[in-house]
C-alpha cells in the first residue's frame, strides 16, 4: 500500500538552512514532488525528482533522494519568512492511474 | 496564479444539501484532479479525469460524483451532505494522461461548510 509520511512541525530562523523530510512506501513510485501551502491558498508545485535520480537542486532548493531507504527531503537554503508554510510531499504511482498520494503536510516556521 | 480556477471559493450549506463544485483546467491540460483536505484525513485523491473520461478513483464516497465535459471544466457533485463532509476542495490540472511525470497544477480550492 502506499503511505506517505512526514514530520508535523520544523522551526527555523531567518537565513538558516530548512530541511524537511518525507518516507514513502511504495518502491513504484516514479517520480516524487514538493508542494506548498500558504495560509488559504492552494498547493503550489515547487520541484519534483524522478525515481532514479539522487539529488536535484533548483535555485534555493535542494532534494534529496534515498531510494533504498524510501526517504525523501527538500533543503531550503537562506531560509526567509516568507517561506512560512507547509510542505508536503507527494509521491506519484506509474501503476496507480496518475493520483498522487501526499503525506500529511510539515508546518515551517520561519523566525526573525 | 497556477491558472486553474476554482468556483466558488466558499460555500455554506446544511446537512442533506446537494452542491456542485467548478473547475476549469489551465489552458491545453486534459486531465483534472479533485481532491480533498480535511484536517482529520489530509489530502486525499477523489477522481482524476482524462478528456473527458474517468481514469481513476481514489476515496471517493458514493454520494458523490464527478464529471469533465467537452470544454474540459468539470463539476464535483456532493449530495446528502453531512457534517464530516466539511473541507477544502481542490482541483488539480495536468497535461498527462499518462503515468509518467504528472506534475499537477492546483486551484485556489473551494472551503464547503456544512452546518
Amino acid at each position: 500500500g502506499e503511505d506517505v509520511e512526514q514530520s508535523l512541525f520544523l522551526s527555523v530562523r531567518e537565513g538558516d538552512s530548512s530541511v524537511i523530510n518525507c518516507t514513502y512506501t511504495d518502491s513504484s513510485s516514479t517520480y516524487l514532488y514538493w508542494y506548498k501551502q500558504e495560509p488559504g491558498a492552494g498547493l503550489q508545485l515547487l520541484t519534483y525528482i524522478f525515481s532514479n535520480m539522487d539529488m536535484k537542486q533548483d535555485q534555493r532548493l535542494t532534494v534529496l533522494l534515498n531510494k533504498k531507504d524510501k526517504h525523501l527531503s527538500l533543503r531550503i537554503a537562506d531560509t526567509q519568512t516568507g517561506d512560512s508554510a507547509i510542505y508536503f510531499c507527494a509521491e506519484g504511482v506509474n501503476n496507480a492511474g496518475n493520483m498522487l498520494t501526499f503525506g500529511g503536510g510539515t508546518r515551517l516556521m520561519v523566525k526573525p | 496564479d497556477s491558472g486553474v480556477t476554482q468556483t466558488p471559493k466558499h460555500l455554506i450549506t446544511a446537512t442533506g444539501q446537494r452542491v456542485t463544485l467548478r473547475c476549469s483546467p489551465r489552458s491545453g491540460d486534459l486531465s483534472v484532479y479533485w481532491y480533498q483536505q480535511s484536517l482529520d484525513q489530509g489530502l486525499q485523491f477523489l477522481i482524476h479525469y482524462y478528456n473527458g473520461e474517468e481514469r481513476a478513483k481514489g476515496n471517493i464516497l458514493e454520494r458523490f460524483s464527478a464529471q469533465q465535459f467537452p470544454d474540459l471544466h468539470s463539476e464535483l457533485n456532493l449530495s446528502s451532505l453531512e457534517l464530516g463532509d466539511s473541507a477544502l476542495y481542490f482541483c488539480a490540472s495536468s497535461s498527462s494522461g499518462g503515468a509518467y511525470r504528472n506534475e499537477q497544477f492546483f486551484g485556489p480550492g473551494t472551503r464547503l461548510t456544512v452546518l
